[in-house]
């Protein structure tokens, strides 16, 4: 079955930048999303079709795509940006929506 | 503003069955695309399934897992989505989420319901 790749965990100081890379085979054909889940929360869409950012959602978020490796960046982050970050794509079918394990971020 | 209300969880044997309702307000349930996702205690997001609007085919899709045991299917007349499940094991328990995601004159809106927990056990 399908997989993305996500790095377990990130660190961050306060206002520095932190990126997060998920790594998929049909990622070169298939968009990616990206989702915040702070501790108990239901998840938050920050960014979709590689690089959109949703209404509300803080510049500082911001995605890319190259390749098999789609990319969330946080520019500047914040203590309230500490979450879990999943991206979500689908495989080559686009019958099969995944998503990556996810990465926990911790700003500190 | 859209709402998403999942409901029926609760606890099931192995084996067992149970029934997820979603019931949407706010949206226009009848050309959303749900799916259901879900989270094990401490674990991370899972896709279960989805399933088109009736204009699109109304088809179903469903993650390896639950294949053959999960079934998905919807009411427009009642904005409500439905989650069959079947032959439950105990790695089915979860937090289950109905998600949709809709575009509209102000950009993409995503929307997920509160959740409702399945836990399995005998």
């Amino acid at each position: 079955s399908y997989e993305l790749t996500q790095p377990p965990s990130v660190s961050v100081s306060p206002g520095q930048t932190a990126t997060i890379t998920c790594s998929g085979d049909a990622l070169p054909k298939k968009y990616a999303s990206w989702y915040q889940q702070k501790s108990g929360q239901v998840p938050v869409l920050v960014i979709y079709e590689d690089t959109k950012r949703p209404s509300g959602i803080p510049e500082r978020f911001s995605g890319s795509s190259s390749g098999t490796v789609a990319t969330l960046t946080i520019s500047g982050a914040q203590v309230e940006d500490e979450a879990d970050y999943y991206c979500y794509s689908t495989d080559s079918s686009g019958n099969q929506r995944v998503f990556g394990a996810g990465t926990k971020v911790t700003v500190l | 503003e859209g709402r998403l209300v999942e409901s029926g969880g609760g606890q099931v044997k192995p084996g067992g069955s149970i029934r997820l309702s979603c019931a949407a307000s706010g949206i226009t349930f009848n050309i959303a695309w749900m799916n259901w996702v879900r989270q094990a205690p401490g674990k991370g997001l899972e896709w279960v399934g989805r399933i088109k609007s009736q204009t699109d085919g109304g088809t179903t899709d469903y993650a390896a897992p639950v294949k053959s045991r999960f079934i998905i299917s919807r009411d427009d007349s009642q904005n409500t989505l439905y989650l069959q499940m079947n032959s439950l094991k105990t790695e089915d328990a979860a937090v289950y989420y109905c998600t949709t995601r809709l575009n509209t004159i102000f950009g993409v809106a995503d929307f997920w319901g509160q959740g409702t927990l399945v836990t399995v056990s005998s």
